[in-house]
């Protein structure tokens, strides 16, 4: 089943911070995220086990809550380069054979 | 290193007309998979792949086959194309099973199909 992702776009000021969150019906195994740009491939951000494990990537971090099935991406001190889509790809485990099913996308917009 | 390369770019197929979409990676991972994408539909999984010779259904496969004979390559037949299909289509390989810290899927530049 398709993860839920809120907000569906968000605009920002350079400099200004955002969450974007995953959340699923399903236990989950893994949260993966990606940003697409325009016209591009999308590009691994990061993988979170179960386990709330957070995890950082420059100035872009997430974490994974387990009990409610959560994911949260969290983006501080905006840049222009980090506009784009970004999506989050949920994995259920054992037995999944590693399929990810990923959610709607959040449009992200940083404004000068 | 190329990573995962798609062939063609771009193709317009008129209703009914078959073809393959390419896929190759050089990273030697054994999962693949393949996506389309539509507007506000997110990337939707149509096959996968966790090893040559083995492949097995996503979430959207009906009118599309794929084989892997080799760990480099997974082309994705359409059989006979339908306008539902049109959409951009996105081949990924992922090394999976050696640990969270080195899980990483990447995404081929898609190909951009049209069918009339």
């Amino acid at each position: 089943q398709q993860p839920v992702q809120s907000p569906q776009a968000v605009i920002l000021r350079e400099g200004e911070d955002a969450v974007i969150n995953c959340s699923s019906s399903k236990a989950l195994y893994s949260v993966h995220w990606y940003r697409q740009k325009h016209g591009e491939a999308p590009v691994f951000l990061m993988i979170l086990l179960k386990g709330g494990e957070q995890k950082g990537h420059d100035k872009i971090s997430a974490s994974f809550n387990e009990k409610k099935q959560q994911s949260s991406l969290y983006l501080t001190a905006s840049q222009l380069s980090y506009s784009g889509t970004y999506f989050c790809g949920t994995e259920e485990g054992v037995g999944s054979n590693y399929k990810l099913t990923f959610g709607k996308g959040t449009l992200l917009t940083v404004n000068p | 290193n190329a990573g995962v390369t798609q062939t063609p770019k771009f193709q317009v197929l008129k209703t009914g007309q078959s073809m393959t979409l390419q896929c190759a990676q050089d990273m030697n991972h054994e999962y693949m998979s393949w996506y389309r994408q539509d507007p506000g539909m997110g990337l939707r999984l149509i096959h996968y792949s966790v090893g040559a010779g083995i492949t097995d259904q996503g979430e959207v496969p009906n009118g599309y086959n794929v084989s892997r004979s080799t760990t480099e390559d997974f082309p994705l037949r359409l059989l006979s194309a339908a306008p539902s299909q049109t959409s951009v289509y996105f081949c990924a390989s992922r090394r999976v099973g050696a640990g969270v810290s080195t899980d990483t899927q990447y995404f081929g530049p898609g190909t951009r199909l049209t069918v009339l």
